[in-house]
């Protein structure tokens, strides 16, 4: 059980527009900015979105982040077969003093 | 090249005692803030503890407060997790995170992993 709420899966043909949700609260999406991480089969995490849309240095424009009020969102677009790996959104929480995760959500590129 | 290389992990009983270690190279390690996450099999990424750059601040996940300890030796670039008592549900991969800013509470991001170390624990 997690913090901050992710569906557990997603999928979409290659092409194709894909967005993922991640829902908290007040002590942490609301007040706080919100980032995301990909996860590739059997590799460390990578960091895909900070700051609530910016994208570090080698991540492609296809990926865009966005948050409104206690919700947040990852938008994918032109799906690739590369873009197969697990997604977690995280942000600080201010009444658990510490960073809190999604649950994740795994990406099939049909 | 900027690194984060993990070790200590291992095999340890229950109620028993173990230390990670993270070396850092490639950026100036007391710039930034520092922070262990980890993943247990099959599962989601979990905090575990973060550490401003001078250690002024340091915050722990609620499940390991009072047994884990997080500390920094910034003249060797290395991080550090004193884990005792621990407990079977500790068992995961931890890694060594760097965020990309100084202080916590931070709302930067965790801009560089290392590989992980493993730790099991089970009698």
């Amino acid at each position: 059980q997690s913090v901050l709420t992710q569906p557990p899966s997603a999928s979409g043909a290659p092409g194709q527009r894909v967005t993922i949700s991640c829902s908290g609260s007040s002590s942490n999406i609301r007040g706080n900015i919100v980032n995301w991480y990909q996860q590739l089969p059997r590799t460390a995490p990578k960091l895909l979105i900070y700051d609530g849309n910016k994208r570090p240095s080698g991540v492609p424009d296809r990926f865009s982040g966005s948050k409104s009020g206690t919700s947040a969102s990852l938008a994918i677009s032109g799906l690739q077969s590369a873009d197969e790996a697990d997604y977690y959104c995280a942000a600080w929480d201010d009444s658990l003093n510490g960073v809190v995760f999604g649950g994740g959500t795994k990406l099939t590129v049909l | 090249e900027v690194q984060l290389v993990e070790s200590g992990g291992g095999l340890v009983q229950p109620g028993r005692s173990l230390r990670l270690s993270c070396a850092a190279s490639g950026f100036t390690f007391d710039d930034y803030a520092m922070h262990w996450v980890r993943q247990a099999p099959g599962k989601g990424l979990r905090w575990v503890s973060g550490i401003s750059w001078n250690s002024g601040k340091i915050a722990y996940a609620d499940s390991v407060k009072g047994r884990f300890t997080i500390s920094r030796d910034n003249a060797k670039n290395s991080l550090y997790l004193q884990m005792n008592s621990l407990r079977p549900e500790d068992t995961a991969l931890y890694y060594c995170v760097k965020d990309d800013v100084a202080t916590i509470p931070s709302d930067g991001g965790l801009d560089v992993w290392g590989q992980g170390t493993t730790v099991t624990v089970s009698s």
